[in-house]
């Protein structure tokens, strides 16, 4: 079965340091999604990505966050200057038109 | 996006049926209701969808009445393993760009 993929699973960082978290979608989807959650928490809605463009953010995704889709596989979300409230499991996820979801298994970013 | 409440938390033993409820009484026409799953440090997993009536799959069964404004997930036979976080979420999905809005969900703990 087709799965999505993340990377790395795990990453620490100091604060103020940028961050890539890379996502792998399933190859015939159209529509990206990142998600965060806080531990303990709810799982938060950051931004949707469709035909190369952003489609909605969420007050979260703010001008320190950014999504790309540099080639046909990967889609990525860059932190420019991490907070330690940053700290949180990141979740990337694909869907095809009107059907569910599929998220990958999540990063876990630690900012120190 | 309509509001959605369910139960913080259910126990049950295996081989027990399930059964999750979850109100959402300003349901717009156009909405489906979806259930995910969630097991700790992993992302959310998609269940079953439903506009109206019943469906079942291979997992699990939605029971949605006329009036729509809620509906009854249904588990049968839970195993230890279907202890999990358990989310509702109502939606239009005919938009393929479907932000998914997750509540603190129904925490499902099965015992031996």
């Amino acid at each position: 079965e087709p799965e999505v993929t993340q990377t790395p699973s795990h990453q620490v960082t100091q604060m103020g340091q940028e961050v890539i978290l890379r996502c792998v979608p399933i190859s015939n989807h159209l529509y990206f999604y990142w998600y965060r959650q806080i531990l303990g928490q709810k799982v938060e809605f950051l931004v949707s990505f469709y035909n190369n463009e952003i489609s909605e953010k969420s007050e979260i995704f703010d001008d320190q966050f950014s999504v790309e889709r540099p080639d046909g596989s990967n889609f990525t979300l860059k932190i420019r200057s991490t907070k330690l409230e940053d700290s949180a499991m990141y979740f990337c996820a694909s869907s095809v038109w009107e059907r569910e979801q599929y998220f990958g298994p999540g990063t876990r970013l630690t900012v120190t | 996006l309509a509001k959605t409440t369910q139960p913080i938390s259910m126990d049950s033993y295996e081989g027990q049926e399930v059964n999750i409820t979850c109100s959402h009484n300003n349901i717009a026409t156009n909405d489906y209701i979806t259930w995910y799953q969630q097991f700790p440090s992993q992302g959310p997993r998609f269940i079953i969808q439903g506009y109206k009536t019943k469906v079942t799959n291979e997992v699990a069964s939605l029971f949605i009445p006329a009036d729509r404004k809620s509906s009854t997930l249904s588990l049968p036979r839970v195993s230890l393993s279907d202890t999990a976080v358990y989310y509702c979420l109502v939606g239009d999905i005919r938009n393929g760009d479907y932000k998914l809005s997750f509540g603190a969900g129904t925490t499902v703990t099965v015992r031996a």
